[in-house]
């Protein structure tokens, strides 16, 4: 059963630590998007890749926050420094080729704490 | 600008009781919409989508929902709740040929037995 694979699925980190969130969308899916949701935002698009190239990283704080798509096969979600109100919950999804009717997948998430 | 807005924040109901949960959007061009539910704890599920058809769509766990473009609405109904139905749904939409989306700001189920 094809699934996003998320890792770590919980993390408590110190404010100031660096925090790396790891992805593994589902085998040939070429769109991978980062989400995050919280009680005050709700579900928030931090940013996109399509075919490992960035599309769109509007949402995401750039200070602190970087995602990359090293391969196909994995992408990571950075926060440097971290602070509190970044705890969080952190999904990935994926997708198939673009087009109508196409459904993106989620992972089970990253549950992120920082004190 | 692309929007989605779910109108109720929290809901309560009986079992056996009817839903219909409110979701409005604002796209321009063609539109694809999504109703995903999270059940506590878990991740995002689909629970059904509309792209071009039949506007009444049928999901899985006995949900339906009706597109109605002149309202620009997709609202989710389903006949008669059950505990089990308590989760949090979420309204989504995307735009043309691109499946980048855009999520209602929930909508809170708790079911009573």
């Amino acid at each position: 059963d094809a699934r996003v694979t998320q890792t770590p699925r919980h993390k408590v980190t110190e404010m100031g630590q660096e925090v790396t969130m790891r992805c593994q969308p589902i085998l040939g899916h070429n769109t991978v998007f980062w989400y995050r949701q919280t009680m005050m935002q709700g579900l928030e698009l931090l940013a996109y890749f399509r075919n490992r190239a960035p599309l769109d990283d509007s949402g995401m704080p750039k200070d602190r926050f970087s995602a990359e798509m090293p391969d196909a096969t994995l992408a990571t979600l950075k926060i440097q420094p971290s602070e509190p109100r970044d705890s969080a919950v952190y999904f990935c999804a994926s997708g198939p080729v673009e087009g109508r009717g196409n459904t993106i997948y989620f992972g089970e998430g990253s549950w992120l704490t920082v004190v | 600008a692309q929007s989605v807005s779910q109108h109720n924040h929290h809901v309560i109901l009986s079992e056996a009781a009817s839903l219909e949960l409110g979701c409005n959007y604002s796209y321009g061009g063609t539109v694809n919409l999504f109703w995903y539910v999270q059940y506590p704890g878990q991740h995002l599920q689909l629970l059904l989508k509309y792209f071009s058809g039949d506007p009444l769509v049928k999901g899985i766990k006995g949900f339906e929902a009706e597109f109605i473009k002149s309202k620009f609405s997709f609202n989710l109904r389903k006949p008669s709740v059950q505990w089990s139905d308590t989760a949090e749904y979420f309204c989504a939409a995307s735009g043309g040929a691109t499946n980048k989306l855009i999520f209602g700001t929930g909508t809170l189920l708790a079911v009573q037995p």
